[in-house]
C-alpha cells in the first residue's frame, strides 16, 4: 500500500514570497490533514478535512494560509505572503475516518529567508 | 496553552533494558491517547494507542499505561533495542475539539546505546 505522498521535500524562499505544498492521501482515505512543525515542538493541526469539506481550521492564520482539497483526494496549502516565524515542518496526514489512526507523509521542510 | 506535555527533552537507554517515557495532560476531556515515533527526514509512525476506558495496552514491546487521576501516560519499550532511538510522541484526541483532532507533546528524543 502506497503511503501519503508529499512534495517539494524542501523549499527555500524569501519572506513575503508564496509558496505551495501538494499532497496525495492514501487511496480511499477520507480524512486528511495539514500539520506545522516547528522545530524542537510536536505537531501542530492547521485544517482537517473530511472528503472535500473543512472540518476544523480553527489555528490556521486564514489572512495569509489557505487550503483545499478538490475532489476529496489530493490537497494543496499555500502560504501567501510567506514570514520568517513560518519556517517549519508541514506534515500532511490521512486517515480511514476521524476515529482511525492518521498516517503521515515524509513532509515539506520550508525555510523562509 | 500546552494541553499535553513531555518534559523530558530526551532520555538515554542501554541496549536490552526499559525505556520509559513520560507525558501528561491537562484536558480532562481527552478521551484517546496515541505514541507516535519519528525518524530523521520522516513523518510521524503510528506505534500505539489507548482509550481512556483503559489503563493499559500492549503489543510486543511496547505497552501504554494511562492513569487518568493524575493525567498521566507513560510508553514502556522492553526490551530496547538500537533501532528505537528516534523522537517519540503522545498525542491526544477528544477534548471537546474536533474528533480526529490530535494534540501532540513537544517530543522525547531515546538513544538507546548498543
Amino acid at each position: 500500500e502506497a503511503g501519503v505522498a508529499q512534495s517539494p521535500r524542501y523549499k527555500i524562499i524569501e519572506k513575503r514570497q508564496s509558496v505551495a505544498f501538494w499532497c496525495n492521501p492514501i487511496s480511499g482515505h477520507a480524512t486528511l490533514y495539514w500539520y506545522q512543525q516547528i522545530l524542537g515542538q510536536g505537531p501542530k493541526l492547521l485544517i482537517q478535512f473530511q472528503n472535500n469539506g473543512v472540518v476544523d481550521d480553527s489555528q490556521l492564520p486564514k489572512d495569509r494560509f489557505s487550503a483545499e482539497r478538490l475532489k476529496g483526494v489530493d490537497s494543496t496549502l499555500k502560504i501567501q505572503p510567506a514570514k520568517l516565524e513560518d519556517s517549519a515542518v508541514y506534515l500532511c496526514a490521512s486517515s480511514l475516518g476521524v476515529v482511525n489512526e492518521q498516517y503521515f507523509g515524509p513532509g515539506t521542510r520550508l525555510t523562509v529567508t | 496553552d500546552q494541553q499535553v506535555k513531555q518534559n523530558s527533552p530526551s532520555l538515554s537507554v542501554q541496549e536490552g533494558r526499559i525505556s520509559i517515557l513520560n507525558c501528561d495532560y491537562t484536558n480532562s476531556m481527552f478521551d484517546y491517547f496515541l505514541w507516535y515515533k519519528k525518524y530523521p527526514a520522516e513523518g510521524p509512525t503510528f506505534l500505539i494507542s489507548i482509550s481512556s476506558i483503559k489503563d493499559k495496552n500492549e503489543d510486543g514491546r511496547f505497552t501504554v499505561f494511562l492513569n487518568k487521576s493524575a493525567k498521566h501516560l507513560s510508553l514502556h519499550i522492553v526490551p530496547s533495542q538500537p533501532g528505537d532511538s528516534a523522537v517519540y510522541f503522545c498525542a491526544a484526541s477528544g477534548g471537546g475539539t474536533s474528533y480526529g483532532k490530535l494534540t501532540f507533546g513537544q517530543g522525547t528524543i531515546l538513544t538507546v546505546h548498543p
